[in-house]
């Protein structure tokens, strides 16, 4: 079965502490992976798109990876405003509009 | 530009109530979509519009209906509303990101509360 899945569900740190979010996925062969913040009461907010094992894609404080089965976003030296939840997509195999959504991580960063 | 807009932003509803929930682009997209979204679950396909006059279901389709107006605007429709509906839903176009793939991009949302 085709499935998204984030690690961890929420994760809080301080600021400044450096951390992952990660994404794992089971597709079969993959033609996109996005990763995307969403604020609450808000929609979500496009951040990346990842096509293949290798590529790396930066914004701010903001580093997204990807691998044959897993993409991570790593988050340098984060900021109170980096607090959100963020969500991870993969395009459905088969499908040019149809996206396979993980749950989410919900992210924390104390002053 | 405005992007995405979605109306209502939040809406109560009693069981069998009928309503339309609203969404336009203003981004020249040829896809639009509808989405639900609820607590620890991800986002779940209800319809989507690859372009202009062509709607197909997604995941989640029974007790909604959908309308492709024009290129701009994509309604949704529920019919008889029931309190598993109670969700937020987004709305949601995409536009050519490059490498042959569509990038969706997002509008606010409406809160609906199904009593």
């Amino acid at each position: 079965e085709d499935q998204v899945t984030q690690s961890p569900e929420a994760l809080r740190l301080q600021e400044g502490e450096s951390s992952s979010l990660n994404c794992s996925y089971t597709v079969s062969g993959l033609r996109g992976l996005f990763w995307y913040r969403q604020d609450p009461g808000k929609g979500p907010e496009f951040l990346f798109t990842l096509y293949s094992a290798g590529e790396e894609k930066e914004k701010e404080r903001l580093k997204a990876t990807l691998t044959k089965k897993e993409s991570f976003l790593h988050i340098t030296a984060p900021k109170p405003e980096d607090s959100a939840t963020y969500l991870c997509a993969v395009q459905a195999p088969g499908s040019n509009y149809q996206l396979i959504w993980g749950a989410g991580t919900k992210l924390i960063i104390k002053p | 530009n405005a992007g995405v807009t979605q109306t209502p932003k939040f809406q109560v509803l009693k069981t069998g109530q009928s309503m339309t929930l609203q969404c336009a682009q203003d981004m020249n997209h040829n896809s639009m979509y509808w989405y639900r979204q609820d607590p620890g679950m991800g986002l779940r396909l209800i319809y989507y519009s690859a372009s202009e006059g062509t709607t197909d279901k997604g995941e989640v389709p029974n007790g909604y209906n959908v309308s492709r107006l024009n290129k701009r605007e994509f309604s949704l429709r529920l019919e008889s509303a029931a309190p598993s509906q109670t969700s937020v839903y987004f709305c949601a176009s995409s536009g050519w990101g490059g490498q042959g793939r569509e990038t969706q991009y997002f509008g606010p949302g409406t809160r609906l509360l199904v009593l």
